[in-house]
């Protein structure tokens, strides 16, 4: 089955800086790549997702970019704010009714 | 407000007692899942319902039992619980136009005492 890392587990950044989170995975038929932000006692809620026939995809102050040829899609997140702390959630997903394959977490802190 | 919604948001029970937790979605969607998130928060698919059909069942043991009763809802009961079913439960559900954008509900909090 589809098996889902993701780096760093932890990442502090200085307000203002970049933060970047990697994940790779192992199922190369994997088509669909979203990007979860879970802030403290709240649900997962998506962010932004890309597909495997975009190498890259912009929403304001967050990007994703994908490499299917080496199985890793990375999140960008410019101009960071504190409100962006939160654990931030990598996905894989093969098409139809096959689950939704999490990456571990990252914890970022965005400290002011 | 249009969204997912679970109750309870906390839930501290006693090893061996039998509790449910109750998941609503008033988006229109056709597919509903739990997940259980650990204290370290991993996050693993438990349940998925398509319209009140069961289409996916991890290895899940079978003191959980998960009951949708119409498509809008879908609970899960856990029959003797044990310690290590601590942890948080999300539900969430997916619409049919585009079946890969979950939307998750807050989350219950479960101790097993």
């Amino acid at each position: 089955g589809e098996n889902v890392e993701q780096h760093p587990s932890t990442l502090s950044v200085q307000e203002g800086d970049s933060a970047v989170i990697k994940c790779t995975y192992s199922d190369s038929a994997s088509n669909y790549f979203p990007w979860y932000k879970q802030e403290l006692g709240k649900g997962p809620q998506l962010i932004i997702d890309i597909r495997s026939n975009v190498g890259e995809k912009k929403d304001q102050r967050i990007a994703v970019t994908l490499n299917k040829t080496a199985k890793h899609f990375s999140l960008h997140i410019t101009e960071t704010q504190p409100e962006d702390s939160a654990v931030y959630f990598c996905a894989a997903h093969l098409s139809g009714n096959t689950p939704l394959v999490f990456g571990k977490g990252t914890r970022l802190s965005v400290i002011a | 407000d249009t969204a997912v919604s679970q109750t309870p948001k906390y839930l501290v029970t006693q090893m061996g007692n039998d509790k449910s937790i109750k998941c609503e979605q008033n988006l229109g969607h056709d597919t509903m899942y739990w997940y259980k998130q650990d204290s370290k928060k991993f996050l693993k698919i438990m349940f998925s319902y398509n319209n009140k059909e069961l289409i996916i069942n991890e290895t899940v043991p079978n003191r959980f039992s998960p009951k949708s009763p119409d498509k809008a809802h879908l609970n899960l009961h856990i029959n003797s619980l044990e310690l290590g079913d601590s942890a948080v439960y999300f539900c969430a559900s997916t619409p049919i136009t585009s079946p890969d954008t979950q939307y998750f509900g807050p989350g219950t909090r479960l101790t097993v005492l």
